[in-house]
C-alpha cells in the first residue's frame, strides 16, 4: 500500500489549490478515504472523509463549504479541491487509507504535501 | 463530537525507562474505536494500537494500550531511543474522528 499525495504549494489567500493522493496497492473505491491536516508545530486534525460507496462525505466544521473531497475510480487517486483558502489552512495534508470496514482506525498514511497561504 | 484531551503535554524520561500517556474523552467512548498513533519527528502518523489494546502489525510488545469509558491509557514499558516521538490518541466511532492534541516524549 502506497499513499502519495502532491498538488501543495504557495497560495494567496482567497485562492483555490487541487490537493491530490495518488493510491497504489489497492483498490481506493473499496475502503473510505480520509484527509488528515498537520499546521506547523501542532497537532493532527481531521479534515474530510468519503466512504467507500461515496454516499457519504464528512467535512469539519473549519473547511465546510470551501473544500470539495472526491475520487477518480479511473486513476485510483483521491482530491481535495481546496477555496476560499485562508491562512489558518496552512499545513501539511495527509492523504489516510481506513481499515477495511466501517468504522476502523487510519492504518496507511501518505507522507504528506505542505499548502502554505500566504500573501 | 467527542473531544480528547491528552496529558501530559510532554513526558520526559530517559531510555529505558516507563512512559504512561493519558487520554481522557469527553463522554463515554467504545473501547472498541479507540486508537493512538506515533508520530516521530519529520515523519508522517502511524497506527501503533487500534480497539484500545490491540498493536497494529509490527509495533513490539513495550506498547500496550487500555482503559474504557472515558479514560485510556498508552503504556511504553522501556523506551527505546526511537520511541522519543508524539503520541495522538483518536476516537473513531463517529465522524469526525477526532484526534488528542498530542503528548510528546522527549530525551529527559
Amino acid at each position: 500500500v502506497q499513499l502519495v499525495e502532491s498538488g501543495g504549494g504557495l497560495v494567496q489567500p482567497g485562492g483555490s489549490l487541487r490537493l491530490s493522493c495518488s493510491a497504489s496497492g489497492f483498490t481506493l473505491s473499496r475502503y473510505h478515504m480520509h484527509w488528515v491536516r498537520q499546521a506547523p508545530g501542532k497537532g493532527l486534525e481531521y479534515v474530510s472523509g468519503i466512504t467507500s460507496d461515496e454516499l457519504h462525505k464528512i467535512y469539519s466544521d473549519s473547511v465546510k463549504g470551501r473544500f470539495i473531497i472526491s475520487r477518480d475510480i479511473s486513476k485510483n487517486t483521491l482530491d481535495l479541491q481546496m477555496g476560499g483558502l485562508r491562512i489558518e489552512d496552512t499545513a501539511v495534508y495527509y492523504c489516510v487509507k481506513e481499515e477495511a470496514g466501517n468504522w476502523k482506525p487510519f492504518e496507511n498514511w501518505g507522507q504528506g504535501t505542505l499548502v502554505t497561504v500566504s500573501s | 463530537e467527542t473531544v480528547l484531551t491528552q496529558s501530559p503535554g510532554t513526558l520526559s524520561l530517559s531510555p529505558g525507562e516507563r512512559a504512561t500517556l493519558s487520554c481522557r474523552a469527553s463522554q463515554s467512548v467504545s473501547s472498541g474505536n479507540f486508537a493512538w498513533y506515533q508520530q516521530r519527528r519529520g515523519q508522517a502518523p502511524r497506527l501503533l494500537i487500534y480497539g484500545t489494546s490491540n498493536r497494529a502489525t509490527g509495533i513490539p510488545d513495550r506498547f500496550s494500550g487500555s482503559g474504557s469509558g472515558t479514560d485510556f491509557t498508552l503504556t511504553i514499558s522501556r523506551l527505546e531511543p526511537e520511541d522519543f516521538a508524539v503520541y495522538y490518541c483518536q476516537y473513531y466511532g463517529s465522524s469526525p474522528q477526532t484526534f488528542g492534541q498530542g503528548t510528546k516524549v522527549e530525551i529527559k
